[in-house]
């Protein structure tokens, strides 16, 4: 099945300490976005890359970081700079076909900071 | 700026009323794309539907129906027959398009939780 991975679905850490989230997508998509959900609140773009070793950074990069190595694979590392890492985070995917613009979504990661 | 404006923040219904979902949204591109996306209790955006600036026709699909007006800047989704598993929070997005006209960004609104009540 096509789609997109995202683990763990849930991550609890420590204050201080850095954390990576995994996303790997198996859909042939050229473009990978993060994006951050707080509640009661829409989502917010992280980072978002259309090629392999190359990203830019969105709304609110500050704090985080990215690679993109593989074109399946966009891992974000949630680094002891960002002051409030408490969210849920969504990787998506999309094609840069024209006409094919939707993003799809995995199924997120709820990280908790302590 | 492009924004997107969804003010009702919360609706309540009874099982099988219909229920509009409205959309407001702001941008000067000539070219874009609008979104709508739910999101049920596990958290997974589900991409609903895609609809660009050139095509105002609205759409119908089974108890969806999408009505977009660029004369009032609106994208409106609406739920005919509604029924429990429909219960969600429902995003409308906005495009933003970049490199070779392909979207970068998608800029969200806040999104309306739509509880249908049995």
């Amino acid at each position: 099945d096509g789609g997109i991975t995202q683990s763990p679905k849930y991550l609890f850490r420590k204050e201080g300490q850095n954390v990576t989230l995994s996303c790997e997508q198996n859909l042939n998509h050229d473009a990978m976005y993060w994006y951050r959900q707080d509640p009661g609140q829409g989502l917010r773009l992280i980072y978002y890359s259309q090629i392999v070793n190359d990203f830019q950074k969105g709304d609110i990069a500050e704090g985080y970081s990215v690679s993109r190595e593989k074109k399946e694979s966009f891992p974000l590392t949630v680094t002891s700079a960002q002051k409030n890492p408490t969210a849920f985070y969504l990787c998506a995917s999309s094609s840069l076909l024209v006409g094919a613009y939707e993003q799809y979504f995995g199924p997120g990661t709820r990280l908790t900071v302590t | 700026a492009q924004k997107v404006t969804q003010a009702q923040t919360e609706i309540s219904v009874v099982e099988k009323e219909d229920v509009t979902l409205d959309c407001v949204y702001e941008t000067r591109d000539t070219t874009y794309y609008l979104f709508w996306y739910k999101q049920p209790p596990s958290g997974e955006l589900v991409f609903l539907i895609r609809r660009n600036s050139f095509d105002e026709q609205n759409e119908i699909s089974g108890r969806y129906s999408w009505n977009f007006q660029k004369s009032t800047s609106s994208f409106n989704f609406t739920i005919t027959a509604s029924q429990v598993v429909d219960s969600a929070v429902y995003f409308c997005a906005l495009s933003e398009l970049g490199y070779g006209g392909a979207t970068n960004k998608l800029i969200f609104g806040t999104g309306t939780l739509l509880a249908v009540q049995p």
